[in-house]
């Protein structure tokens, strides 16, 4: 079965450490991972896709296949980024492609 | 252009009844998702919706239907509700051959007593 797991539900640093919050992933085909944020009183939005290789906000994110993981990485957190995130897997059928979400962590960058 | 709009915001049924959530997606995308979000839970994909018909549907019991309208806005409806049903139901709407970028409405929180 399909899996994503978000192992921490809460990571709290301080401004200008690293952060790193952790995602694996089960799938039997080739997956197609994704982050998604939601900063407070904002609607979910898509961070990051794995295809893309982008930085986005500073945020990073290497698929590793034989890990199984989905790490998204930032080397200075700042305030502002305190959010809840979301890794996600995209399964693909018949073209359309639904997403399977894990259960979130939420970052608490404090000053 | 608003995004996703959801309607209503909030909605308190009682057990047993019937509900119907609205959806109306951003300008320009065609199919649309829905997912239920238990508290404390990630989104949970309902069903998927595209030139009206259910082209994916996740593990959720028939009760759950959808409805998709020509101008691409849907409908989620829940009959025979439970306590269970109590969640946030999300909109996520995405451009043809996109699906993989979904843009996601505010929700409908469901409270069923």
């Amino acid at each position: 079965a399909q899996r994503v797991t978000q192992p921490e539900k809460l990571l709290s640093v301080f401004k200008g450490a690293p952060v790193e919050l952790k995602c694996n992933y089960s799938y039997s085909g080739s997956p197609e991972l994704f982050w998604y944020v939601q900063y407070s009183r904002q609607r979910l939005q898509l961070l990051l896709r794995h295809i893309s290789r982008e930085s986005i906000k500073g945020f990073t994110a290497d698929l590793n296949k034989g890990e199984t993981s989905f790490h998204l990485k930032k080397p200075f957190a700042q305030e502002e980024d305190s959010a809840m995130y979301y890794c996600a897997l995209s399964q693909m059928n018949t073209g359309f492609q639904k997403l399977v979400f894990g259960t979130g962590t939420r970052l608490l960058v404090s000053p | 252009d608003a995004g996703v709009t959801q309607s209503p915001t909030h909605l308190i049924k009682t057990r047993g009844q019937q509900v119907t959530l609205r959806c109306s997606p951003k300008s320009g995308h065609d199919t649309v998702s829905w997912y239920q979000q238990a508290l404390g839970q990630g989104p949970q994909f309902i069903f998927q919706y595209y030139e009206e018909e259910e082209r994916q549907r996740g593990n959720f019991p028939d009760r759950f239907s959808g409805h998709q309208f020509p101008n691409y806005s849907s409908e989620l409806n829940v009959n025979a509700l439970l306590l269970g049903d109590s969640a946030l139901y999300l909109c996520a709407s995405s451009p043809t051959g996109q699906s993989y970028e979904q843009y996601f409405g505010p929700g409908t929180r469901l409270t069923v007593t």
